[in-house]
């Protein structure tokens, strides 16, 4: 199966600017998620859709960061305006919801988005 | 507060010798419990996880975790290291009731030939 896609790879943007990313999920995957990953940090979420609808965004800062997810299916993460500290990988993860404990679920990652903020 | 712990920053090991990678984890109710593996410039990957049942998992290329719920640990395991095996690994927690994901910090495992 193919897997979770993320574009573009790279992106160096100065600060203020304004950057979006991209993720198509697995194919039947309801839930997707996006994480952020500074340098030598773990994963922090910044949300979470269960298809349409968002179920977690409370660590999203969402006075410049906002995403959606269309139809249910590809998510875009638009960070606008940008600042230094967003420098970072940003990673979309999908799961297939096997029902209850949905905190069980496994989670499977695309490559990242690295994005360097000038 | 739901929150995972990786002690060790990075951990080395001689190719051959059995390796450990070290997890303590605070959940509330029944914790669900995972490791993910990042070879350089690629996405986190699947190794391995605890929902209930046997307290000592296996996984993918070998890799085995036992959950400890006394001390709260889940320490990742293998009896023969690899070169291969060199990369970044997480612990990651969830809990039963909540999907929320919550990852360690980390920690880099280099195997020496």
């Amino acid at each position: 199966e193919a897997g979770v896609a993320q574009s573009p790879r790279y992106k160096i943007i100065e600060k203020r600017q304004s950057v979006a990313f991209w993720c198509n999920p697995i194919s039947g995957h309801a839930t997707l998620y996006w994480y952020q990953q500074i340098l030598g940090q773990g994963p922090k979420l910044l949300i979470q859709f269960q298809n349409n609808g968002v179920v977690d965004d409370s660590q999203l800062p969402k006075d410049r960061f906002s995403a959606e997810r269309l139809k249910g299916v590809d998510s875009t993460l638009k960070i606008q305006p940008a600042k230094l500290e967003d420098s970072a990988v940003y990673l979309c993860a999908s799961s297939l919801d096997l029902g209850r404990p949905s905190g069980a679920n496994v989670l499977t990652f695309g490559a990242g988005s690295r994005l360097t903020v000038l | 507060a739901q929150s995972v712990a990786q002690p060790e920053d990075q951990v080395n090991v001689a190719e051959g010798n059995p390796l450990t990678v070290k997890c303590t984890y605070s959940v509330s109710g029944n914790p669900y419990l995972f490791w993910y593996v990042q070879y350089p410039n690629r996405g986190l990957q699947f190794l391995l996880k605890y929902i209930t049942g046997d307290n000592l998992v296996k996984g993918s290329y070998g890799f085995e975790a036992e959950f400890n719920k006394s001390q709260t640990s889940f320490h990742l395991k293998k009896p023969s290291a690899l070169v291969s095996d060199s990369a970044l690994y997480f612990c990651a927690v969830s809990g039963s009731g909540t999907y929320k994901y919550i990852f360690g910090t980390g920690t880099r495992l280099k195997v020496l030939a």
